[in-house]
């Protein structure tokens, strides 16, 4: 399979604790999104990555979220002291010159 | 977030019926593109719409972007069960190339 993939695709955890998700992109896509999808809502942006340079983030990414590509290749999100509102969908997608195309998530619940 | 204004937020029809839905902005886009998600996956690319007043087909779906670029309509003809799933416009814009989703339309199909 050579589509976008994320790990894990559940994660139940408990207030307060800290959570990471990782993504691979399509391999030869330069271009990396995070998107978060709530219940009942379309998939909402959060941030985006060329290579390994983070170059725009969302206003829903507060101080507690933090994304990376380090090798420009695969990203990781990690949520810090996680709160109920948290949980949602966390949707990876990466770009060619013309489409984006997104992996299958992971979904967050936050207890 | 912005969410794109989708019509209608549901659908029930019967399986050989065609189908109709369609999305606006208040923001002109220089891509229009429409997804289907099924429950626990990620979107799944359909239709891209590069040009304004471009009318494209994918087998049974055809979809259109408006000359105005702030809206676009997806019809699908002769539904069959697997059409069930909730459909998103996206519109893409900016250097960026991110995506701004519409809230998304839940057919059912019966037979």
């Amino acid at each position: 399979d050579t589509g976008v993939s994320q790990d894990p695709r559940h994660k139940i955890t408990k207030r307060g604790q800290n959570v990471t998700f990782r993504c691979d992109p399509i391999s030869e896509h330069n271009r990396l999104y995070w998107y978060r999808q709530t219940l009942g809502q379309g998939p909402e942006f959060l941030t985006y990555f060329q290579n390994e340079a983070q170059l725009e983030k969302s206003r829903l990414l507060s101080d507690r979220f933090s994304a990376e590509r380090p090798k420009g290749s695969f990203s990781t999100l990690e949520i810090q002291r996680t709160e109920q509102g948290d949980s949602a969908m966390y949707l990876c997608a990466s770009r060619d010159q013309l489409r984006t195309y997104f992996g299958p998530g992971t979904r967050l619940l936050v207890l | 977030g912005q969410q794109l204004n989708q019509s209608p937020q549901s659908m029930f029809i019967q399986e050989g019926e065609d189908v109709s839905m369609n999305c606006t902005s208040s923001s002109i886009f220089n891509t229009w593109l429409w997804y289907k998600q099924e429950p626990g996956e990620g979107p799944v690319l359909l239709i891209a719409l590069y040009k304004a007043g471009e009318l494209t087909s994918n087998g049974r779906l055809t979809a259109q972007f408006g000359i105005t670029r702030k809206d676009s309509f997806l019809n699908i003809s002769a539904s069959i069960p697997s059409d069930v799933g909730i459909y998103f416009c996206a519109g893409q814009t900016g250097t960026a190339s991110k995506l701004t989703f519409g809230t998304g339309t839940r057919l059912q199909v019966t037979l």
